[in-house]
């Protein structure tokens, strides 16, 4: 199993920009989410997913955007990059059920130039 | 919706020592509590969790500690070693949501 993946791991984008950060698992989990990590800072939560077709936002929703047409995808749309958007974006799997571990991915960081 | 603050935000002991690391939590439906470890440039992983049902779980020299009723819980590391420096986020899970809320971190480094 290769776990959580996102690509790309490193990007720069221009002000007003859009991009989509990928993310899929092979784990079949259903619950799937996007943190993103400022320097020196926690992880806050921007949306997350409960399965196929249900999605909700978190902590700092504004600014991005998210799908979930399939159990294994869950793309973080940002449109019209903003320099505070500046971060390492983390998407993580987990199971429904007892086994609560969040399985991450490597991280994306995204510079807004 | 549920909030996490965590302290303290850098903590240096000596090797050898024990660290401690406190977290509270504002919604009272809460009844998951994960601790991650963070290496440098690597991925946050799970190193212990507990249940509201439960006062205390230990594995090996790290701990947490559940306080339900001042909604707090806390991580104690014994006898620090230098591969323990890390940062290390406390969380907090709502017992009728799936979102997982995490504090700042904490910056652990180990003395020589």
């Amino acid at each position: 199993n290769a776990g959580v993946t996102q690509t790309p791991k490193f990007r720069i984008l221009k002000i007003g920009q859009s991009m989509t950060l990928q993310c899929t698992q092979d784990m079949n989990h259903n619950y799937m989410y996007w943190y993103r990590q400022d320097p020196g800072m926690g992880l806050k939560l921007i949306y997350y997913s409960v399965g196929a077709g249900i999605t909700d936002k978190g902590e700092v929703p504004n600014g991005y955007n998210v799908s979930r047409s399939t159990t294994e995808d869950f793309p973080l749309r940002l449109e019209l990059a903003a320099p505070s958007q500046t971060s390492v974006y983390f998407c993580a799997s987990r199971q429904q059920g007892a086994e609560e571990k969040l399985f991450f991915g490597s991280g994306t960081q995204l510079s807004v130039l | 919706g549920e909030n996490v603050e965590q302290h303290p935000s850098t903590l240096s002991v000596q090797e050898g020592d024990s660290a401690v690391i406190k977290c509270t939590y504002s919604d009272s439906a809460s009844n998951y509590f994960p601790w991650y470890k963070q290496e440098l440039g690597k991925r946050p992983q799970l190193i212990i969790d507990i249940r509201s049902n439960v006062g205390e779980k230990k594995d090996q020299r790290i701990a947490v500690t559940l306080n339900k009723t001042a909604k707090h819980f806390s991580l104690h590391i014994t006898e620090t070693q230098p591969e323990d420096s890390a940062v290390y986020f406390c969380a907090a899970r709502e017992s009728s949501a799936s979102k997982i809320i995490f504090g700042s971190g904490t910056r652990l480094s180990i003395r020589p």
